[in-house]
């Protein structure tokens, strides 16, 4: 499809393990955007990426979390030493410089 | 630091008919654009309608208007002749101007919609 694309669409994995998310954007879209929601709430800004670089990543809870877009395209999130708080569903969004964010169905991350 | 409230958690209406969802935010900014995902069971956050700030005419997008009041930084999603589809979690998110370099959503915490048929 033309959409954003999120894999895997559930991942259950066990406290301390090390997990990568991933993000496939909208051909041609040039900003890329991780969000968390925590179940009940809205979601909430991890990073933001202008092409290959990170031109925001004020929203990463600590230096467990780390993003990559190493072609300007796919993007991944990585978490090492997982903890239960990090349960959650991540989001991710494309959009046009300027335009409109674009979702992903979002991947079910739970900590056992 | 910008932030968004939805203070209704729930929210229900009888098909066919008009509901309102309330939302007000916070900034100093002048200039911004202010927007309503739609987020169905499926996760996916659906746009639903935009706002920019320094329009003074309020968006439509067929079923759905909003009211902006700018100076009272309210920002409610007014949804007509609801259908069953339109029942899923709305949030009210608000955005920076690219020029401001920021290009996050900041969202409020979400209002559950159903519809009763």
């Amino acid at each position: 499809g033309a959409g954003v694309s999120q894999t895997p669409s559930n991942k259950v994995t066990e406290k301390g393990k090390y997990v990568e998310l991933r993000c496939d954007p909208i051909s041609g879209h040039t900003a890329l955007y991780w969000y968390r929601q925590s179940l009940g709430q809205g979601p909430e800004f991890l990073i933001y990426f202008q092409g290959t670089g990170a031109a925001d990543d004020s929203g990463l809870p600590n230096d467990r979390f780390f993003a990559v877009r190493p072609e300007g395209s796919v993007s991944t999130l990585k978490i090492q030493r997982t903890e239960r708080g990090d349960s959650a569903v991540y989001l991710c969004a494309s959009s046009l410089q300027g335009g409109p964010q674009h979702f992903g169905d979002g991947t079910r991350l739970s900590i056992l | 630091a910008q932030t968004v409230t939805q203070s209704q958690p729930e929210m229900s209406v009888q098909e066919a008919e008009t509901v309102t969802l309330s939302c007000t935010y916070d900034t100093s900014e002048s200039d911004y654009y202010l927007f309503w995902y739609k987020q169905p069971p499926s996760r996916q956050m659906i746009l639903v309608i935009r706002q920019e700030a320094y329009k003074q005419q309020n968006a439509t997008e067929n079923r759905f208007s909003v009211n902006f009041q700018k100076a009272a930084k309210s920002f409610s999603l007014k949804i007509s002749d609801s259908q069953l589809g339109d029942a899923a979690m709305y949030f009210c998110a608000y955005r920076n101007p690219i020029i401001q370099g920021a290009q996050k959503l900041v969202f409020g915490q979400g209002t559950r919609l159903t519809i009763n048929p």
